[in-house]
């Protein structure tokens, strides 16, 4: 079965510091892997997909096939950067359907 | 960008109506549309996949009776709560793919809570 497991329900963090959201999956094939943002009183939104290897607002994400892994990385947190971030699983880009995680509260302190 | 828009944001019903709520895509045309539901600070779960012109692809365990999803039309699936009970109470999202762009990117509506008195 498809699952995907974000551990930390809340992350809080100082400004400057860097931040690891952590995500593990699991699914048989060759996942394709997202991380969807959600700012305060905002909708869910695209922050990036593994498949593009982009860095998008200085946010990376490694997917690590031996670990089943897709851990968001930022070297330097900013306090707008300060939302809920899903880790989501698609079997293909297809069929367009994800599969989501529990999601993980970044607070980013002054 | 795609915008996905629904109707209405929030709403309040009596126990045992019904609610409709609809999903809009407002620039692109979407085959396919998703609903999702979102409980207080937990995950999306996914209920089910709507499709134009034919049935509504249920996930396990979402009772499609409970649940109508209709996709008449390439910009609107509506998703109608029947003989809503408080437990139905929660927030429902949709999302849709545009099939213009090959990303796999989904575009979510701003969602539409439902309370249930």
């Amino acid at each position: 079965a498809q699952r995907v497991t974000q551990p930390e329900k809340l992350l809080s963090v100082f400004k400057g510091a860097p931040v690891e959201l952590k995500c593990n999956y699991s699914y048989s094939g060759s996942p394709e892997l997202f991380w969807y943002v959600q700012y305060s009183r905002q909708r869910l939104q695209l922050l990036l997909r593994h498949i593009s290897r982009e860095s998008i607002k200085g946010f990376t994400a490694d997917l690590n096939k031996g670990e089943t892994s897709f851990h968001l990385k930022k070297p330097f947190a900013q306090e707008e950067d300060s939302a809920m971030y899903y880790c989501a699983l698609s079997r293909s880009s297809n069929t367009g359907k994800l599969i989501f995680g529990q999601g993980t509260t970044l607070q980013v302190k002054p | 960008g795609a915008v996905v828009s629904q109707h209405p944001s929030w709403v309040i019903c009596k126990s045992g109506t019904s609610v409709k709520i609809e999903c809009r895509s407002l620039d692109f045309q979407a085959t396919t549309m998703f609903w999702y539901r979102q409980f207080p600070k937990q995950s999306l779960m996914l209920m089910a996949t709507s499709n134009e012109g034919s049935k509504a692809t249920y996930e396990q365990g979402v009772e499609k009776d409970k649940f109508l999803i209709n996709h008449a039309s390439l910009t609107l699936s509506t998703l109608t709560v029947t003989s809503a009970h408080p437990e139905d109470s929660s927030f429902y999202i949709c999302s849709a793919r545009d099939p213009g762009r090959n990303t796999g990117e989904l575009f979510f509506g701003e969602g539409s809570r439902l309370t249930v008195l």
